[in-house]
């Protein structure tokens, strides 16, 4: 199947700094790529959708300056916390669509953020 | 606006048969996704739904009306590694096929 990897599996920072989470496509070239967050026993909330080579769509009520997402590639996406604060604290996913489908998303590892 | 609706908890003992309930109300509708997710682990495809009826894969099946905005899960001869969350999505037609996710349903299975 497909693999996804994302890096930092992890990471803790402190208030202020910024953090930069990178999502991988290993198998195969995402032209779209998707970036969740997920706080502790809730369902997964679409942040952002990235497009290679374009500017990402946001969704509704996540600020664009502070979540910054960059799509170099059709096999990388970046999304970088900036002046992270502790409500950022979150399980951080990505998930990658096939070029040419069929449409199903396969999901990376998750990237847990601890905001100090 | 989109509301996608389970129950937040669901018990089971081993080797029972359980059904996950899902309705939603999207502003599109393509197909319905079920996904498992182990706690602190990225969510796992279970299964797809485009038109109405029943598929079956294993010892999961899954199904869709779309006429009424419900589908639900079925999960056979339950296993005690089944204790996970499930999450329907509705792949909506608005903008680049976004899943929007439900609420997510957290199931135990008991000895």
């Amino acid at each position: 199947g497909a693999v996804v990897s994302q890096h930092p599996s992890w990471v803790i920072c402190k208030s202020g700094t910024s953090v930069k989470i990178e999502c991988r496509s290993l198998d195969f070239q995402a032209t779209t790529m998707f970036w969740y967050r997920q706080f502790p026993k809730q369902s997964l909330m679409l942040m952002a959708t990235s497009n290679e080579g374009s500017k990402a769509t946001y969704e509704q009520g996540v600020e664009k300056d502070k979540f910054l997402i960059n799509h170099a590639s059709l096999t990388l996406s970046t999304l970088t916390v900036t002046s992270a604060h502790p409500e950022d604290s979150s399980f951080y996913i990505c998930s990658v669509q096939k070029r040419g489908g069929p449409y199903e998303q396969y999901f990376g590892p998750g990237t847990r953020l601890t905001v100090t | 606006g989109q509301n996608i609706d389970q129950p937040t908890e669901m018990t089971a003992t081993e080797g029972a048969i359980v059904q996950i309930n899902c309705t939603y109300q999207t502003s599109g509708f393509n197909g319905l996704f079920w996904y498992q997710q182990h706690a602190g682990e990225a969510p796992t495809f279970l299964s797809y739904n485009v038109l109405d009826g029943l598929e079956e894969k294993g010892r999961f099946s899954s199904f869709l009306s779309r006429s009424k905005g419900y589908s639900y899960l079925l999960l056979k001869e339950l296993q005690m590694k089944d204790s996970a969350s499930y999450l329907c999505a509705v792949e909506t037609n608005t903008g680049f096929q976004k899943l929007v996710f439900g609420t997510g349903t957290r199931l135990l299975v008991s000895p």
